[in-house]
């Protein structure tokens, strides 16, 4: 069975950083491109980065770029998200996905980032 | 950015009968592979997003023939043949053609 399970999402004030972390097993993760996607009450879901199975080819959302990283650990099926230069609207629940098909087939069950002072 | 306009955001639905949400896309959805990105999820209260459709119209392992997807170019759409309560969720189209990704607003189905 297919798993995804987030981890790292906390309070954190603007201006500071979190590493969001996830970790897959039910599949061969080396195989996947794997996707953050995060989701807010005011703007629903939203694409925030993807990375192919070697981390060769990286994509960001313009707004996180420069200031979010993901990137993974093939040997301990794990994808990672380190985010810095948090701001107030950065708050949401992030979700890990694997992609397939040229989308998100199965998805995580979220983590919460609350940016606020 | 394509910018993916999902109608209606609100559908009440009598149980027992059809449902049809619209998804059109700002700019055409071929990829230049030759296919369409095309996606629908489904997310339930208090639960993540589940993917019913990709690519249009082919159906993920385990989601009822109820489920329909079609369209092309621009303009997409998602039937339910008839609408149990099981169905009552959000309803998001994704376009995954071009970068960046991007979703619909949200069509919230409930039972009226």
């Amino acid at each position: 069975e297919v798993q995804l399970v987030e981890s790292g999402g906390h309070l954190v004030q603007p201006g500071g950083s979190l590493s969001l972390s996830c970790t897959a097993s039910g599949f061969t993760f080396s195989l996947y491109w794997m996707n953050w996607v995060r989701q807010t009450p005011g703007k629903g879901l939203e694409w925030v980065a993807s990375m192919d199975q070697e981390g060769s080819e990286k994509y960001y959302l313009d707004s996180v770029k420069g200031r979010f990283t993901i990137s993974r650990d093939n040997a301990k099926n794990s994808l990672l998200l380190q985010m810095n230069s948090l701001r107030v609207e950065d708050t949401a629940v992030y979700y890990c996905t694997r992609v397939d098909w040229g989308s998100s087939d199965y998805w995580g069950q979220g983590t919460l980032v609350s940016v606020s002072s | 950015d394509v910018v993916m306009t999902q109608s209606p955001l609100s559908l009440p639905v009598t149980l027992g009968q059809p449902a049809s949400i619209s998804c059109r896309s700002s700019q055409s959805l071929a990829h230049r592979d030759g296919k369409i990105y095309m996606t629908w999820f489904q997310q339930r209260p208090g639960q993540s997003p589940r993917r019913l459709i990709y690519q249009v119209s082919k159906r993920d392992s385990g989601v009822p023939d109820r489920f329909s997807g079609s369209g092309s170019d621009t303009d997409f759409t998602l039937k339910i043949s008839w609408v149990e309560t099981d169905d009552v969720a959000v309803y998001y189209c994704m376009q995954g053609s071009h970068w960046p990704w991007t979703f619909g607003r949200g069509t919230k189905v409930e039972i009226k």
